[in-house]
């Protein structure tokens, strides 16, 4: 059984903090994705990895950068922190290029910037 | 780029009764459409997917529509039960090289009893 796992599931950060997202995978997936879900907005691609040390930005990567160091682990950082990035981040891992196979989930980190 | 349109965004029937959740996608080029289910609180499953090669597929009480002319495909759940409640969300890409995964907004269907 896949397993996706995120490090932390509720966060509270401060306007201008430095966030880091962590989520490790254990089925050997090439490909490595963060989603942000928001309500009445569906999950937007923020940023997705086919490679270890390889990133490419999704539809919305403005504020958000990724680390790849190892290939069961990518963390989505966020340098400063706003108010607008309260959200729902959900990484996900797939066995297929680009989302076009099954992707797996995390459960999400809930993040509220104040 | 791709741009899904999902259709209603809540959607509430009868246990029993069959629901019926529609998606439009805007790429003629995409060949491929996945439906998530996530429950209250977990992550999204992998419910059903169809690739641009055939028109239906059914798994159980699930079905999937395709039709590739008017660009728009349809999720079906019949003899619905409580624990089919859950946002559904649609999403389709073409499987191409540097593609990427489109999302519709998502429908929260509620069975009631």
């Amino acid at each position: 059984d896949v397993k996706v796992t995120q490090s932390s599931r509720y966060l509270v950060k401060r306007t201008g903090e430095k966030v880091f997202l962590e989520c490790v995978q254990d089925m050997d997936h090439e490909n490595m994705f963060w989603y942000r879900q928001d309500p009445g907005l569906g999950l937007r691609l923020i940023y997705f990895s086919y490679d270890v040390k390889m990133k490419e930005k999704g539809d919305i990567p403005e504020g958000y950068s990724v680390s790849r160091e190892k290939k069961e682990r990518f963390s989505l950082i966020l340098e400063s922190a706003s108010t607008n990035q309260t959200s729902m981040y959900l990484c996900a891992s797939s066995l297929w290029e680009l989302g076009t196979g099954e992707l797996f989930f995390g459960e999400g980190s809930r993040l509220t910037v104040l | 780029g791709e741009n899904v349109e999902q259709h209603p965004s809540t959607l509430s029937v009868q246990e029993g009764d069959s629901a019926v959740i529609k998606c439009t996608y805007s790429d003629s080029a995409s060949n491929y459409f996945p439906w998530y289910k996530q429950e209250l609180g977990k992550r999204p499953q992998l419910i059903i997917d169809i690739r641009s090669n055939v028109g239906e597929k059914k798994d159980q009480r699930i079905a999937v529509t395709l039709n590739k002319t008017a660009k728009h495909f349809s999720l079906h759940i019949t003899e619905t039960q409580p624990e089919d409640s859950a946002v559904y969300f649609c999403a389709a890409v073409y499987t191409g090289t540097a593609s990427k995964l489109t999302f519709g907004t998502g429908t929260r269907l509620q069975v009631t009893l």
